[in-house]
């Protein structure tokens, strides 16, 4: 089955530490995305990228960053730099940016402790 | 500023009809979208509209009146199942989504 795949669902991070969020598409998508969704906020923008080895910074990606070395994946470190890291992340992908449906992973809740 | 407002909460009857609103002014216009979202869940894209009118589908329409920078998504035969929080998102000019808070609908027997 076609599908986006973030793992793991629930993560507990140390402060101080880095920690990265995995997510795999095997839906030949071009665009990847990751957001940040906070309780009464609309989903934010960390980093997006439109092919392989590239990528943007969205609109709040201080204290993260991402690679892309294969269309597939599009892993989300978020270090010890990002001081309100506790929050639930999600991976998104679409065929291409100007495309109108994304489809998206299932999310992962981070939590520092 | 770019920003997206919808209700935060709304109370419905299983059976009924339900109309979630969305306003918007971002920097340009490149289509709207709903999606659904399930607590703890990952959000499921619903419609998508770029002409003003109605789009239906099922049991879901979503409307489009651009020059007012208005949107609403009606549900109508309301399920328990529809419970969930409703994200209204905007493309702009630059083809980067602009998210709506959310609206939390509570469907009640």
């Amino acid at each position: 089955d076609g599908g986006i795949t973030q793992s793991p669902k629930y993560l507990f991070r140390k402060e101080g530490q880095n920690v990265t969020l995995s997510c795999e598409q095997n839906l030949n998508h071009d665009a990847m995305y990751w957001y940040r969704q906070d309780p009464g906020q609309g989903l934010r923008l960390i980093y997006y990228s439109q092919i392989v080895n590239d990528f943007q910074k969205g609109d709040i990606a201080e204290g993260y960053s991402v690679s892309r070395e294969k269309k597939e994946s599009f892993p989300l470190t978020v270090t010890s730099a990002q001081k309100n890291p506790t929050a639930f992340y999600l991976c998104a992908s679409s065929p291409r940016k100007v495309d109108p449906e994304a489809f998206f992973g299932q999310g992962t809740r981070l939590t520092v402790v | 500023g770019q920003n997206i407002d919808q209700p935060t909460e709304m109370t419905a009857t299983e059976g009924a009809i339900v109309q979630i609103n969305c306003t918007y002014q971002t920097s340009g216009f490149n289509g709207l979208f709903w999606y659904q979202q399930h607590a703890g869940e990952a959000p499921t894209f619903l419609s998508y509209n770029v002409l003003d009118g109605l789009e239906e589908k099922g049991r879901f329409s979503s409307f489009l009146s651009r020059s007012k920078g208005y949107s609403y998504l009606l549900l109508k035969e309301l399920q328990m199942k529809d419970s969930a929080s409703y994200l209204c998102a905007v493309r702009d000019s630059n083809y980067q989504l602009i998210w709506g808070a959310g609206t939390k609908l509570i469907i009640k027997p």
